[in-house]
């Protein structure tokens, strides 16, 4: 069964520096989204992604943050100098279309901001 | 705006026995309804979803879900755990612009022995 993929499955990196996190969605997905699930806390919504744009973001997802899906195949989510408070599990996800459809959910990065 | 509760952040039961793990939610249309599953160190695994139809449908590995309208519940359950479904459950809840979830904040699910 095809699957999300997402790298590397760790990542430790100091305050200040960029980071991206990668995923490649399943190949006829559509909709792609990135959420993040700070240890031992819920599951949180960042940004949702389709045709070639963002079609919705939370407030969490600010100017720090942002998407690219560079060659039609990987799906990046850059954080552009990141804090402490951006340690977390990221998880990258995508469905085939909508409304009925499911999200399939990659392993995760876990990003450690020292 | 959608959102979820989940009841009891950890549940332990017997082997063998029944598993039932709460979720309720609150939505401004007709929700669409998920239950997920992480393993340690995995990522979220479908186990079941309800869109619209028939409002008990049955999952992977044995469990499955009522959707309750009246009670805006989407409850889980499995008649007899299993040690292997040790793992925590997320309850997920969607509007049909299908643009992003809403999580539950989770149960752990612990079987004994």
């Amino acid at each position: 069964e095809p699957e999300v993929t997402q790298t590397p499955s760790h990542q430790v990196t100091q305050m200040g520096q960029e980071v991206i996190l990668r995923c490649v969605p399943i190949s006829n997905h559509l909709y792609f989204y990135w959420y993040r699930q700070i240890l031992g806390q819920k599951v949180e919504f960042l940004v949702s992604f389709y045709n070639n744009e963002i079609s919705e973001k939370s407030e969490i997802f600010d100017d720090q943050f942002s998407v690219e899906r560079p060659d039609g195949s990987n799906f990046t989510l850059k954080i552009r100098s990141t804090k402490l408070e951006d340690s977390a599990m990221y998880f990258c996800a995508s469905s085939p279309d909508r409304p009925n459809s499911p999200l399939h959910f990659g392993n995760g990065t876990r990003l450690t901001v020292t | 705006a959608q959102s979820v509760t989940q009841l009891g952040s950890h549940v332990s039961v017997s082997e063998g026995a029944l598993v039932l793990l709460r979720c309720n939610y609150s939505s401004s249309v007709p929700p669409y309804l998920f239950w997920y599953v992480q393993y340690p160190n995995q990522g979220l695994q479908l186990l079941l979803k309800y869109t619209t139809g028939a409002t008990l449908v049955k999952g992977i590995n044995g469990f499955e879900a009522e959707f309750k309208k009246s009670e805006t519940s989407f409850h889980l359950t499995k008649p007899s755990a299993h040690m292997s479904d040790a793992a925590e459950y997320f309850c997920a809840v969607s509007d049909q612009r299908f643009n992003k979830f809403y999580f539950g904040s989770g149960t752990k699910l612990n079987v004994k022995p």
